[in-house]
């Protein structure tokens, strides 16, 4: 079936530093992949569509600025955490359509300290 | 946008017992997927069912699209059933998946 990969899969950083997050499908190509987030015993959220060659779209509430994605290609979208601060700890997942479906990473733990 | 709920939020069974895990949704969906959550946080794909019927093993799902519900089964639950299960909707003329509220399962040994 359809892979998809994060990394890193776990990071720990100070605060007011920068994180990025990539997310990859290993066997087959995405012109759309999203990010998610995920608190302690909450379910996941969806923060932004991001579609390859374009501008990623955010939900509401999810401010653009701080959270860079970047879809370079069929097969890679970034997520960059800029400034963090320990509020964004969380865990992050990523998903890319691929058959028809979609298909979840094993996700990123972020801990800002 | 599109709700998605959960029921019961939290359920806790014996080892063998069945039950049954609900989700409802607030509008009509294209794809409708079960997940299971392993506590290292990883999303195990349980079941693609956006409308219908499937088995696999212990585990059933059906989804009547027309009445906005789908139901997980599991029968003669084992410990490692425990977890936290989501069902996701993919809501019509979107690609995006909206997460339910999940339901806690706790199996007793």
């Amino acid at each position: 079936g359809a892979v998809v990969s994060q990394h890193p899969s776990w990071v720990i950083c100070k605060s007011g530093t920068s994180v990025k997050i990539e997310c990859r499908s290993l066997d087959f190509q995405a012109t759309t992949m999203f990010w998610y987030r995920q608190f302690p015993k909450q379910s996941l959220m969806l923060m932004a569509t991001s579609n390859e060659g374009s501008k990623a779209t955010y939900e509401q509430g999810v401010e653009k600025d701080k959270f860079l994605i970047n879809h370079a290609s069929l097969t890679l979208s970034t997520l960059t955490v800029t400034s963090a601060h320990p509020e964004d700890s969380s865990f992050y997942i990523c998903s890319a359509r691929g058959q028809g479906k979609q298909f979840f990473g094993p996700g990123t733990r972020l801990t800002v300290l | 946008g599109i709700q998605v709920e959960q029921s019961p939020p939290d359920l806790i069974l014996q080892e063998g017992a069945n039950s049954t895990l609900r989700c409802n949704f607030s509008d009509s969906v294209n794809n409708l997927q079960w997940f299971h959550q392993n506590p290292w946080g990883q999303l195990i794909n349980l079941f693609y069912i956006p409308s219908g019927t499937k088995q696999n093993g212990r585990l059933s799902a059906t989804t009547v699209a027309t009445e906005r519900y789908s139901l997980l089964y599991i029968s003669s639950s084992q410990t490692t059933d425990s977890g936290v299960y989501f069902c996701a909707v993919e809501s019509s003329g979107t690609y995006k998946y909206i997460f339910g509220t999940g339901t806690r399962l706790k199996v007793l040994a």
